[in-house]
C-alpha cells in the first residue's frame, strides 16, 4: 500500500495568512491526488483532484500543486471558515489512503 | 441535486454485524461507484472500499477484507457496507461518497455513526 506523509499535523495561523501544507508519498502517483477538508461534526469536503483542479465552487484562493511523490495544499488569504482539518488522498490505486490529516487552527 | 443520505445511528455488541444504507439521489446510480471511508472518534480518515455502481465489483482494503461486504441495489440506488464481527475499535462515523474509478469521491453521505459497546 502507498504510504502517505502529512505535515505539518497542525499549525496555529491568522486570518490572511498563507499556509501551506505537505503531503508525500512513498511512491509515484503522479497526479493521482485530491486534497479534503473537513469541520467538526462533518464529512469531508472534496477542494481538489488531480493535483491542482480546483473542484467545482471552491474558491480560488485555494490552490494545489506537486507530482510524483511531493505535493503541497496552498491558502492564500486564510478565511475565518477555513479553520478545518485537511487531508490528502492518493487516488492511483487501491487501497487509496489517506494522509493522518493537519488541523488549521485559529493563532 | 446531488445527494447520499445513510441509515441512522447504531449501537451493536462486539462479535455482532452492522449494516449501513447509503440511499443515492440525483445522478445515474450506474454511473458512479460508491466508496466507503470511516473515521474513530478523535482519529483521521480511513479508507474502506469501494463498489462499482455499474456491476457492483468491490474492492476492499486488505485490513478489513475478511469482514467487510459492500453491496448496491441498482433498483433503489442504494449502496450497502456490512461489516462483521464487530469489535470495540469498529466504534466510528462511517461515510458513503461517490467516485468513479479513476477520481476521488467527490460527494459524501451525512455519516453513520456505529458504536459498538458490551
Amino acid at each position: 500500500a502507498i504510504r502517505m506523509t502529512q505535515s505539518p499535523s497542525s499549525l496555529s495561523a491568522s486570518t490572511g495568512d498563507r499556509v501551506t501544507i505537505s503531503c508525500r508519498t512513498s511512491q509515484d502517483i503522479s497526479t493521482y491526488l485530491a486534497w479534503f477538508q473537513q469541520k467538526p461534526g462533518k464529512a469531508p469536503k472534496l477542494l481538489i483532484y488531480a493535483a491542482s483542479t480546483l473542484q467545482s465552487g471552491v474558491p480560488s484562493r485555494f490552490s494545489g500543486s506537486g507530482s510524483g511523490t511531493d505535493f503541497t495544499l496552498t491558502i492564500s488569504g486564510l478565511q475565518s471558515e477555513d479553520f478545518a482539518t485537511y487531508y490528502c488522498q492518493h487516488y492511483y490505486s487501491y487501497p487509496r489512503t489517506f494522509g493522518q490529516g493537519t488541523k488549521v487552527e485559529i493563532k | 441535486q446531488v445527494q447520499l443520505v445513510q441509515s441512522g445511528a447504531e449501537v451493536k455488541k462486539p462479535g455482532a454485524s452492522v449494516k449501513v444504507s447509503c440511499k443515492a439521489s440525483g445522478y445515474i446510480f450506474n454511473s458512479y461507484g460508491m466508496n466507503w471511508v470511516r473515521q474513530a472518534p478523535g482519529q483521521g480518515l480511513e479508507w474502506m472500499g469501494w463498489i462499482s455502481g455499474y456491476n457492483g465489483h468491490p474492492d476492499y482494503a486488505q485490513s478489513l477484507q475478511d469482514r467487510v461486504i459492500m453491496t448496491i441495489d441498482t433498483s433503489t440506488s442504494t449502496a450497502y457496507m456490512e461489516l462483521r464481527s464487530l469489535t470495540f475499535d469498529d466504534t466510528a462515523v462511517y461515510y458513503c461518497a461517490r467516485g468513479p474509478r479513476s477520481l476521488p469521491a467527490d460527494v459524501w453521505g451525512q455519516g453513520t455513526l456505529v458504536t459498538v459497546s458490551s
